[in-house]
This record gives C-alpha cells, structure tokens and sequence, in this order.
C-alpha cells in the first residue's frame, strides 16, 4: 500500500493548457501539502491544506489552485501553463499542521514538463 | 531572513569511510530539524529528526545527527558509508512556535559513495 500516492508520474503538455495533478493519502493524515522542486532540486512548500484550512504561500502564482474534496486527498490544479512551471511536484502529509514536530510523508512526485 | 543553509552541493566518500553532510540554519526560537533523503525518480523519505532533549539523536539506515545549538548547525553522519546511501539529502528546519508549514528547505548535498 503507498501511503501518499499522485498522479500522474509524468506530465507533458503544452503552453497555455491546464493540467490538474491527484494526490490521495491513506494515512489518516489531517494535513496535506504541495512542494515544488525545480530542476537545481531546491524544495519550496506551495500550499498547505490543514481540514478545512489553506494555507496560500504568497510566492505562489495564482495560477496555481489547490482543490481539497476532503481530507484524503489534494489536487493542484494549473491554469495557463508556463514553461517556468516545469519542475517536479511533490505532495506530502503529515498528521497535523499545528503539530511541527511530526515528520512528513511524501509521494513519489510528478514531473511537469512545459513544452 | 529564516533560512537553512547546506553548504555543500556534493559529498564523496569511499564505501567504509564515515561521512557528514553539513547542515546550518539561522531561525528563530527553538527550531525543531529534520533530514531527508531522496532517491533518484523518489520523494523524500524522513530519516531522523531533532525536536528537543538528547543532541544526538539516531535514525534510519544507521544515520544519526547532532543537534549543536551554539553553533546552530545539525551535522548528518554515519560511521561507515554504504554504496547504498549515494542520493540526495535534504535538511529542514521549522522555526520555533510555527507550524509544519512554515518548513524551510535546505539546497540538499548529493551524496556519492565508491566502492
């Protein structure tokens, strides 16, 4: 069983297209999160989703949507495509947000390409 | 401005040598610390982490770090370096009284380990 599990692996699309990419938990995780590495493998949190709260990282374009159904799963949605948006996405869980000193859990990742 | 510095973008040791991936961080109050480490086409999976008492603290894979508090670093080691244990390694750090969304990422050190 994959504890963070997204899809899709890969992801190839053009210019200006939107693209949405799934990630479920099977953890029981009350907190799930968006991070983006870029192709010198620097990591940076986009968004947290804690239960009913997001928390928006102000670096994030609003481009960039979260979408939250419930507390298992978080999806990113994409609108207007850029090829400055290629970078390999990672969504990850943890048990709560409040509770900093759990360690998080992290999908395998999707790698974007803009073309 | 919080920040998580490791600065060295490779580490190369000979299978049996110990070694240590430096980590820094410049963060305010008491910061809880984690490592982790990435496997090509992986996420990040945890290794260890520092939340408060013993400075040294054990993980994964025979991995420990030390938490040095006058010198704000938390230093990865392991004793005798396995071929297995070449990827990447990220330190991360969460700044006193935040939340686990407030994570900061160091740049991460590759780790190379020859036979």
């Amino acid at each position: 069983d994959t504890a963070v599990s997204q899809t899709p692996k890969y992801l190839v699309t053009q210019m200006g297209n939107d693209k949405s990419i799934k990630c479920e938990q099977n953890l029981g995780h009350d907190t799930m999160y968006w991070y983006k590495q870029d192709s010198k493998k620097f990591l940076k949190i986009m968004f947290s989703y804690n239960n009913k709260e997001l928390i928006i990282n102000e670096t994030v374009p609003n481009r960039f949507s979260p979408k939250s159904p419930d507390k298992a799963h978080l999806n990113l949605h994409i609108n207007s495509l850029e090829l400055g948006d290629s970078a390999v996405y990672f969504c990850a869980s943890s048990p709560s947000s409040s509770t900093a000193n759990t360690e998080a859990f992290f999908g395998q990742g999707t790698r974007l390409t803009v073309v | 401005a919080q920040s998580v510095a490791q600065p060295e973008d490779q580490v190369n040791v000979a299978e049996g040598n110990p070694l240590t991936v430096k980590c820094t961080y410049s963060v305010s109050g008491n910061p809880y610390l984690f490592w982790y480490v990435q496997y090509p086409n992986r996420g990040l999976q945890f290794l260890l982490k520092y939340i408060t008492g013993d400075n040294l603290v054990k993980g994964s894979y025979g991995f420990e770090a030390e938490f040095n508090k006058s010198q704000t670093s938390f230093h990865l080691k392991k004793p005798s370096a396995l071929v297995s244990d070449s990827a990447l390694y990220f330190c991360a750090v969460i700044p006193g009284y935040s939340s686990a969304s407030k994570i900061i990422f160091g740049s991460g050190t590759r780790l190379s380990i020859r036979p």
